[in-house]
């Protein structure tokens, strides 16, 4: 089964940090995604990315970056943390016909 | 553009009972629809899938999804309800892979199992 692994399940930071939240995925799968996920909202595309060093904005992509400088590995960044990017984060891979595949999330706390 | 409503946010069914999860969604050509089901903490987990072919899709865990393209609808159904089965559910269009073919979300419609 393909394995979709975020470095960090919960995380706090503090207003105006730079944070980095890590993906990476072990099936050689093309596509990658960040989402964000809020309740009542379900889950908002951020960035994707089709190969490496290639992304493109999701719906929501104001305050954050992505890197893919792997094939594997599917960064999302938040330049200067704010309030109101306290949020559950999914990454998630796809290849082909198969459905998507995420990890577990990370779960984070600006404050 | 596309999207996915659920119309319901919560919905408590007895164990035992009968379950069906409504969808609707919204795409300009033959969509590809998900059900995923997310257990407290957890990330999610794909139930089933439609992409062609039979309209009635088997899943996971004795789920099952009907598609209905004159009604624009990917209903999920359980016959009898299990307690492990609380959880959030997820309904998902989108495209074949590639450019552009990106995964949309519904709101999410959180069960609830009495005993």
């Amino acid at each position: 089964d393909v394995k979709v692994t975020q470095s960090s399940r919960y995380l706090v930071k503090r207003t105006g940090e730079k944070v980095f939240l890590e993906c990476v995925q072990d099936m050689d799968h093309e596509n990658m995604f960040w989402y964000r996920q809020d309740p009542g909202l379900g889950l908002r595309l951020i960035y994707f990315s089709y190969d490496v060093k290639m992304k493109e904005k999701g719906d929501i992509p104001e305050g954050y970056s992505v890197s893919r400088e792997k094939k594997e590995r599917f960064s999302l960044i938040l330049e200067s943390a704010s309030t109101n990017q306290t949020s559950m984060y999914l990454c998630a891979s796809r290849q082909g016909t198969y459905g998507y595949t995420f990890g577990s999330g990370t779960r984070l706390t600006v404050v | 553009a596309q999207s996915v409503t659920q119309p319901d946010i919560h919905i408590t069914v007895s164990e035992g009972a009968s379950l069906e999860l409504r969808c609707n969604y919204s795409y300009g050509a033959t969509p590809y629809l998900f059900w995923y089901v997310q257990s407290p903490g957890q990330g999610l987990q794909l139930l089933l899938k439609y992409f062609s072919g039979d309209t009635l899709v088997q899943g996971i865990k004795g789920f099952e999804a009907e598609f209905k393209r004159s009604q624009s609808s990917f209903n999920l159904r359980k016959p009898s309800v299990h307690w492990s089965d609380a959880a959030e559910y997820f309904c998902a269009v989108g495209g074949p892979s590639g450019y552009g073919n990106k995964l949309v979300f519904g709101a999410g419609t959180i069960l609830r199992v009495k005993s």
